[in-house]
This record gives structure tokens, C-alpha cells and sequence, in this order.
């Protein structure tokens, strides 16, 4: 199965704090989408991402957090400022192309704050 | 309530038989997708259906989907310890231009050796 990797894979941080999570994709993906997984609770849709720009967020997704591709390969979700519940894993996920319905997903980066 | 929502929520079996676990969706559907986690890791995608077959296999696996009923089971044949993980269904809701998966709570298997 192709591989989408995250770092990293752990992180702890004071509340307050700022964070970025990273992701490679797959390459040659089109869109990418962030979930995320707050402890013993299901997957949650966060944002996805396409040609550089968000395509769609949820209401989770707000002013706090941001998604970027930097350098065309590197796809970032940053944390402005940590709440105590932005404890979860986070997971990032690509499909092969625009129509590509199955999502693969990253080992996910589990965040802690403190 | 929920989109993707699995039953049972855990399940505890002798390796060797084997696993049913169904998931319920409320609203339609292009398509659902089943995937496993263990323990604090990442997702690993198992297989998809399209709202427009009714039945799929892959290995040991045999998923069902009946857009009547708005549901979907996964069974698990020949189970083994290695299957102890946690099993979602996710359905896709198309927006504006992406496909963004709804999950439910999932089915904790354990596989007993």
C-alpha cells in the first residue's frame, strides 16, 4: 500500500503553545485531508486541501488552526495557540487523484498538551 | 445521530472463527469503506463498496452493503490473533469539491488466541 508518513510521531506542549504537524503525502496526490482522533473517540474530518488552498473545513477547523504546503511536497497543520483539548492523534491522508475514493492514511502524530 | 455507526462496539472471539461487525449510515452514500487501527496507530484501509454493489471480497474478508437499509457488514473469516484491532466504517459526504470520510465509533475486536 503506498505510505503517507507524519512527524512527529509524538509531541508534547504547553498550553498556549504553537505547533506544526507535518505530512508527506504521496506523491503525485492532489488532495490532502487532516482528521483528527481525540482519545477513545472516532475519526473526525478536520480540513482537506487542494491546489493549494482549503477546498473544504469542518467546524472543528477554526481560526487556530491553519493547513499549508509549504515547499510543494510537505503538507502542515499548525496549532496557533494549544488548548488542553487538541489532545488526539492526528492524521493526515491522501488519495491517488481527484476522483480516487480510497484515502490512505499516515501513522498519525499524537499530540499532548499540558 | 451518527453517520457510521458500528456495531457491536467491542467483540471477543476464539481465534479460528469468525467476525461480523456491521456499521448503519443515515444519510446516502457514494460509497463505504472499511478500515482497522490498532492500538495508537494509524488507519490501514481494508476495502471499499460502492453504493452500487452489494457485495465485495478481498482475502478473508467479506463486506456486505444494503442501501435499503442504509448498512454494511464486515465479516472477518477464519479470524486470527493478528485481527485484534479496531474496525471503522466510513462513508464519504462529496462537498464542494472533496471527499471527506465520516467515521463511526468502531468495533473493538479481540482476537483470543
Amino acid at each position: 500500500e503506498p505510505e503517507v508518513t507524519q512527524t512527529p510521531s509524538h509531541q508534547v506542549t504547553q498550553m498556549g503553545q504553537e505547533v506544526i504537524l507535518r505530512c508527506v503525502p504521496i506523491s503525485n496526490h492532489l488532495y490532502f485531508y487532516w482528521y483528527r482522533q481525540i482519545l477513545g473517540q472516532k475519526v473526525e474530518f478536520l480540513v482537506s486541501f487542494y491546489n493549494n488552498e482549503i477546498s473544504e473545513k469542518s467546524e472543528i477547523f477554526d481560526d487556530q488552526f491553519s493547513v499549508e504546503r509549504p515547499d510543494g511536497s510537505n503538507f502542515t497543520l499548525k496549532i496557533r495557540s494549544t488548548k488542553l483539548e487538541d489532545s488526539a492523534m492526528y492524521f493526515c491522508a491522501s488519495p491517488r487523484g481527484r476522483n480516487e475514493e480510497t484515502q490512505y492514511f499516515g501513522p498519525g502524530t499524537r499530540l499532548l498538551v499540558l | 445521530s451518527q453517520q457510521g455507526e458500528e456495531d457491536p462496539q467491542a467483540l471477543s472471539i476464539q481465534e479460528g472463527e469468525n467476525a461480523t461487525m456491521n456499521c448503519s449510515y443515515k444519510t446516502s452514500i457514494n460509497n463505504l469503506q472499511w478500515y482497522r487501527q490498532n492500538s495508537g496507530r494509524g488507519l490501514v484501509h481494508l476495502i471499499l463498496i460502492r453504493s452500487n454493489e452489494r457485495e465485495k471480497h478481498s482475502g478473508r474478508l467479506r463486506v456486505t452493503l444494503d442501501t435499503s437499509k442504509k448498512s454494511s457488514s464486515l465479516l472477518i473469516t477464519a479470524s486470527r490473533a493478528a485481527d485484534t484491532a479496531s474496525y471503522f466504517c466510513a462513508t464519504d459526504a462529496k462537498g464542494a469539491g472533496s471527499y471527506q470520510l465520516t467515521f463511526g465509533k468502531g468495533t473493538k475486536l479481540s482476537v483470543i488466541p
